[in-house]
């Protein structure tokens, strides 16, 4: 069981650029969640999904895009890359989203936007 | 006001300390309260969750929640340098049918040999 794994690990990207970041779970978890950290800032989810087909917007979702066709795979897309977009994303997966679930996270993409 | 607030730290105590992590809250619909565990450059983990008042112990590590003053707090005993990480607490509740999680910030905990 590889868990979540992210890719790339690290990304450096011009303003304007697009991007997309890779989830793959194989865990057979239904939901699934992009959360951005920044310093002193804590976690902020960006989008969710409570399975193939279905996403949802979380907090900050402004500047980003997903799509969830399987439900191993949960990516997210950058379209037009802006410096405030520089962060550590983290994807997660739960079996139930009832909030009592463990939330597997993945070791994280840093991308750096200059 | 943010809906939880923690002490970012960073927090240094000598191996064998009695380490005290602690998170206050604003929202009272929370009901499940967590902490995870996050080590340089790795993704959270899991570490404890509990449902609400009271105590919960797993080994060297005790969680506790007090709803009436909104406030929870993780202890870690004898603390070892692998204990050295940033520790996140995180709580949910009902929100209009959307279970949402809210994270703390983190507390960078150094434990030295």
């Amino acid at each position: 069981n590889a868990g979540v794994t992210q890719t790339p690990k690290f990304r450096i990207l011009k303003i304007g650029q697009s991007m997309t970041l890779q989830c793959t779970q194989d865990m057979n978890h239904n939901y699934m969640y992009w959360y951005r950290q920044d310093p002193g800032m804590g976690l902020k989810l960006i989008y969710y999904s409570v399975g193939a087909g279905i996403t949802d917007k979380g907090e900050v979702p402004n500047g980003y895009n997903v799509s969830r066709s399987t439900t191993e795979d949960f990516p997210l897309r950058l379209e037009l890359a802006a410096p405030s977009q520089t962060s550590v994303y983290f994807c997660a997966s739960s079996y139930l989203r009832t909030g009592t679930e463990t939330q597997y996270f993945g070791p994280g993409t840093r991308l750096l936007v200059l | 006001q943010k809906e939880v607030e923690q002490d970012p730290g960073p927090l240094s105590v000598p191996e064998g300390a009695i380490v005290s992590l602690n998170c206050t809250y604003s929202n009272s619909a929370f009901q499940y309260f967590m902490w995870y565990r996050q080590y340089s450059r790795k993704g959270p983990e899991l570490l404890m969750y509990t449902y609400s008042s009271g105590n919960k112990e797993d080994g060297r590590f005790t969680a506790q929640v007090d709803k009436s003053s909104k406030y929870i707090s993780l202890f870690i005993r004898d603390s070892q340098p692998s204990d050295s990480a940033t520790y996140l607490c995180a709580m949910s509740g009902n929100s209009g049918g959307y279970q949402k999680v809210t994270f703390g910030i983190g507390t960078k905990l150094q434990v030295i040999p």
